[in-house]
């Protein structure tokens, strides 16, 4: 099993432009997640999916959205790239919501110019 | 908003010695968990222990929660240098539309 993949690894985009992270789970997990790490930040989580066809807003959403294309896949989109929006983006999935443990993905660090 | 507080920032510890690392929270909590990451991978899941838990151990990990003190420990005995990592806290809260919230982080460098 490859547990949690996410493309691409880096990425270096213009203020403005626009792209899609991709995640994608082979654990069968109901619940997927993202997150954006800044040094001395921790974690924050940007939006979840407890479930297929659902996604919700976590602590920092303003500025991306999110596709929940099947059980496996969970896309974030940044529609207009803002130097702030520079980060390490961590996809992570778990069995169902809260209680149980999160499988993180190796992340993709964006750099926006 | 934060939920759990890493305490310390950093530590550097010699190998083989025990290193211990804290976490405090500020409201209730259904489960605490405690991740590890290497240099820029992702986070890897330790342990998790329960509100109604008081200790947990797995291998070399021996994790207590005080939920009276709001707060956790977590002890890594005789350490080696593949621990040099940051460790991480997560809190879920007690309601059903509670989200897992991550501290800061602690700096764990073994040195040789």
């Amino acid at each position: 099993n490859a547990g949690v993949t996410q493309t691409p690894k880096f990425q270096v985009l213009k203020t403005g432009q626009s792209m899609t992270l991709q995640c994608a789970q082979d654990m069968n997990h109901n619940s997927m997640y993202w997150y954006r790490q800044d040094p001395g930040m921790g974690l924050r989580l940007i939006y979840y999916s407890a479930s297929e066809g659902t996604t919700d807003k976590g602590e920092v959403p303003n500025g991306y959205n999110v596709s929940r294309l099947n059980k496996r896949e969970f896309s974030l989109r940044l529609e207009s790239a803002a130097p702030s929006q520079t980060s390490v983006y961590f996809c992570a999935s778990s069995v169902g919501r809260g209680q149980y443990e999160q499988y993180f993905g190796p992340g993709t660090r964006l750099t926006v110019t | 908003s934060q939920q759990g507080e890493e305490d310390p920032q950093a530590l550097s510890i010699q190998e083989g010695e025990n290193a211990t690392m804290n976490c405090s929270y500020k409201t209730s909590i259904n489960n605490l968990q405690w991740y590890r990451q290497n240099s820029g991978r992702g986070l890897v899941h330790l342990i998790l222990i329960r509100s109604n838990e008081r200790e947990k151990h797995s291998g070399r990990l021996r994790v207590t929660l005080d939920t009276s003190k709001k707060s956790s420990s977590l002890l890594i005995t005789a350490s080696r240098a593949a621990d040099t990592a940051s460790y991480f806290c997560a809190t879920r809260g007690g309601g059903v539309n509670d989200k897992i919230i991550f501290g800061k982080g602690t700096r764990l460098h073994i040195l040789p």
